[in-house]
């Protein structure tokens, strides 16, 4: 079975200074990793995933994503957040060639300007 | 591009009601799944259908149920509906033969129960 851990269940920062979201997860095979984002009263949105290959991943909009197999981490990052960037962020987890998705408990990211 | 359709966005029930949500999947998405999410959870895993079967099977009560239809369309039928039945209910569909199955979400169907 998989499971993840986000340690922070919620990170304030001002508006465009750096962010890192931690995620952890266990598995005893291997995993697809996810990053989802929740908008307030929003649905589900993908983020970034890693699949396989280059262990850094990156979103349209600016984050990043790094897998760190010997961490067993897949932290998502942000050089510069928005107001914009104000959500609920869920990390999850698939073994591969499974489909159910495992949520992390999620981070609430605050963006004050 | 089409998304997860989910239908109705809001519902309103008492207790010991009956409610059905419906899910229209991405088209020639083989693969759909249920979540529930609580107030201030994360997404619990309900159930998932691949080619109109039962695939997968999570914390789902026994007062649920669901289906997928011969239109891969899918419904959770959900009985004796109880106070702690509230929550936002996602659909989400996928092609279980693509590389990292990724997974896409409905809007959610908020379910209140009073």
């Amino acid at each position: 079975a998989q499971s993840v851990t986000q340690l922070d269940s919620q990170v304030p920062v001002f508006e465009e200074a750096p962010v890192e979201l931690r995620c952890n997860y266990s598995s005893s095979v291997s995993v697809y990793l996810f990053w989802y984002v929740q908008y307030p009263n929003q649905g589900l949105q993908l983020l970034l995933k890693y699949l396989s290959g280059s262990t850094l991943v990156e979103s349209i909009n600016g984050f990043e994503a790094e897998f760190n197999k010997s961490q067993t981490s897949f932290h998502l990052r942000k050089p510069s957040v928005h107001i914009s960037d104000t959500a609920e962020y869920f990390c999850a987890v698939s073994a591969t060639g499974f489909q159910k998705l495992v949520f992390g408990t999620g981070t609430r990211l605050l963006v004050s300007p | 591009a089409a998304g997860v359709i989910q239908s109705p966005r809001h519902l309103i029930k008492e207790k010991r009601e009956t409610a059905t949500l419906k899910c229209y999947p991405i088209p020639r998405h083989d693969t759909v799944y249920w979540y529930q999410q609580g107030p201030g959870q994360d997404p619990q895993f309900l159930i998932s259908f691949y080619e109109k079967m039962q695939s997968d099977k999570g914390s789902i009560p026994d007062r649920f149920s669901a289906q997928q239809f011969s239109d891969y369309h899918s419904e959770l039928n959900m009985s004796s509906l109880e106070l702690g039945d509230s929550a936002l209910y996602f659909c989400a569909s996928s092609v279980l033969r693509d590389h990292g199955n990724t997974i896409y979400f409905g809007e959610g169907s908020w379910l209140t129960v009073v």
